[in-house]
């Protein structure tokens, strides 16, 4: 059964910091490993989405790893804005096909 | 082009009830899924439909069942309402059944049992 752990749970910060968030996964045998926003009480919004045979993606501000073999992906943010201020989730399916989410990280930056 | 669509927005039942979430998939998708996320928590995959079938389903009870329709919108009931069930039902979407295409989320629906 996959387990994905997203590390940390919560981070406050100054506005123009750079980021790293981190995202781990207990079944290496994913096909895909995708990254969302939330805005409380919203749905989730795509990011980034990075295919097995890939290593990484790059969007805008954003920028997201994959290491299949170690079982990490982490979301790279630059320059951080308050309005990136949100819950952070990852999401990668394991073995049964089945997508199996972390429980997020809280993010807020703050002016 | 419209995104995946769901209704409706905020729902009050009283437990025991039963109660019907829809979805609407972002157009040229065909597979919709459906995930019910707790306070607090990250969104846990109940059931995935594709072709009008049950194609994948997480750890839920069988008070929970789905239809999907043949223009690819989806329904999800839930029976029997427990108080634990209150919690934000999202609805995604992905196109043409193939596992490694990106899934699109609607807003949620959010459910509340009293």
């Amino acid at each position: 059964k996959q387990e994905v752990t997203q590390i940390p749970a919560a981070l406050s910060v100054p506005e123009g910091e750079n980021l790293v968030l981190n995202c781990s996964f207990t079944d290496s045998a994913i096909y895909n490993l995708q990254w969302f926003r939330q805005d409380p009480g919203k749905g989730l919004t795509s990011l980034l989405l990075i295919q097995s045979s890939q290593r990484e993606q790059t969007s805008g501000r954003l920028n997201a790893s994959l290491d299949k073999s170690s079982g990490r992906s982490t979301l790279y943010i630059a320059a951080s804005q308050p309005g990136d201020s949100a819950t952070y989730l990852c999401a990668a399916p394991g073995g049964s096909y089945i997508p199996t989410f972390g429980r997020g990280t809280s993010l807020i930056v703050h002016p | 082009d419209a995104g995946v669509t769901q209704s409706p927005t905020h729902l009050i039942k009283t437990r025991g009830q039963q109660v019907t979430l829809r979805c609407s998939p972002k157009s040229g998708h065909d597979t919709v899924s459906w995930y019910q996320q707790a306070l607090g928590q990250g969104p846990q995959f109940i059931f995935q439909y594709y072709e009008e079938e049950e194609r994948q389903r997480g750890n839920f009870p069988d008070r929970f069942s789905g239809h999907q329709f043949p223009n690819y919108s989806s329904e999800l009931n839930v029976n029997a309402l427990l108080l634990g069930d209150s919690a934000l039902y999202l609805c995604a979407s992905s196109a043409k059944g193939r596992q490694s295409y990106e899934q699109y989320f609607g807003p949620g629906t959010r459910l509340t049992v009293t």
